[in-house]
């Protein structure tokens, strides 16, 4: 079965500080993975997907994210954090569907708070 | 292009009766998922609606239903509702085509609405 582990339930830096959230995968097979991020009372917004074209995916906002299969990771990274990445962060993993492109079923680790400190 | 809508956005219920949410996906999209949000389960996938079927379901219990009609616009039931059924319902939408002839198949992210939320007194 599929799981995803995000070490860490919060996360603070300081403004301009490089931002790391960690994302460890289990899945049996290469599966498609997804960083969202989700403001207060707001949905979740995608910020980039791994879909196994180029290990280093780069996403909206400067955020950007590695796949290394070896250590079954994907974490998030970016050089400089900004007041306005105060949000919370989820990583996903789904299963390759049979009609083509990833499942419909999502599965999310338990996202990680991050706080950026002036 | 619109975005994933959700009505109602708030919704209080009291223990023991049903409530029915809505869900218009972004035009194009013929896949709706839901899931439910709570601060003690975090993101749970709830089902999935592609074509008017139901194609995944997660670990719910029966009293939690969906539906999609022609229009790709689906609604999920809640009956019986209990206290810890309090959460964010959330829902999203993604294209779903066919696999494509050679080459990596396309991936369909999906695009979340603003999510209802429902409170159970």
């Amino acid at each position: 079965a599929q799981s995803v582990t995000q070490l860490g339930s919060h996360v603070s830096v300081s403004e301009g500080a490089l931002v790391l959230l960690r994302c460890n995968y289990s899945s049996s097979v290469p599966p498609y993975l997804f960083w969202y991020v989700q403001y207060p009372n707001q949905g979740l917004q995608l910020l980039l997907k791994y879909t196994s074209a180029a290990t280093l995916v780069k996403g909206i906002n400067g955020f950007e994210a590695e796949f290394k299969k070896s250590e079954t990771s994907f974490h998030l990274t970016k050089p400089s954090a900004h007041m306005s990445d105060a949000a919370e962060y989820f990583c996903a993993v789904s299963d390759r569907g049979n009609y083509g492109g990833s499942q419909g079923n999502l599965i999310f680790g338990k996202g990680t708070k991050l706080s950026v400190k002036p | 292009k619109a975005g994933v809508t959700q009505t109602p956005r708030y919704l209080i219920k009291t223990r023991g009766q049903q409530v029915t949410l809505s869900c218009s996906p972004i035009s194009g999209h013929r896949s709706v998922s839901w899931y439910q949000q709570t601060p003690g389960q975090g993101l749970q996938f709830l089902f999935e609606y592609f074509s008017e079927t139901q194609r995944n379901k997660g670990n719910f219990p029966g009293r939690f239903s969906g539906r999609q009609f022609s229009n790709s616009r689906s609604e999920m039931n809640v009956s019986t509702l209990e206290l810890g059924d309090s959460a964010l319902y959330l829902c999203a939408s993604s294209f779903r085509g066919s696999t494509l002839a050679g080459g990596h198949p396309p991936t369909y992210e999906q695009y979340f609405g603003p999510g209802t939320r429902l409170t159970v007194t």
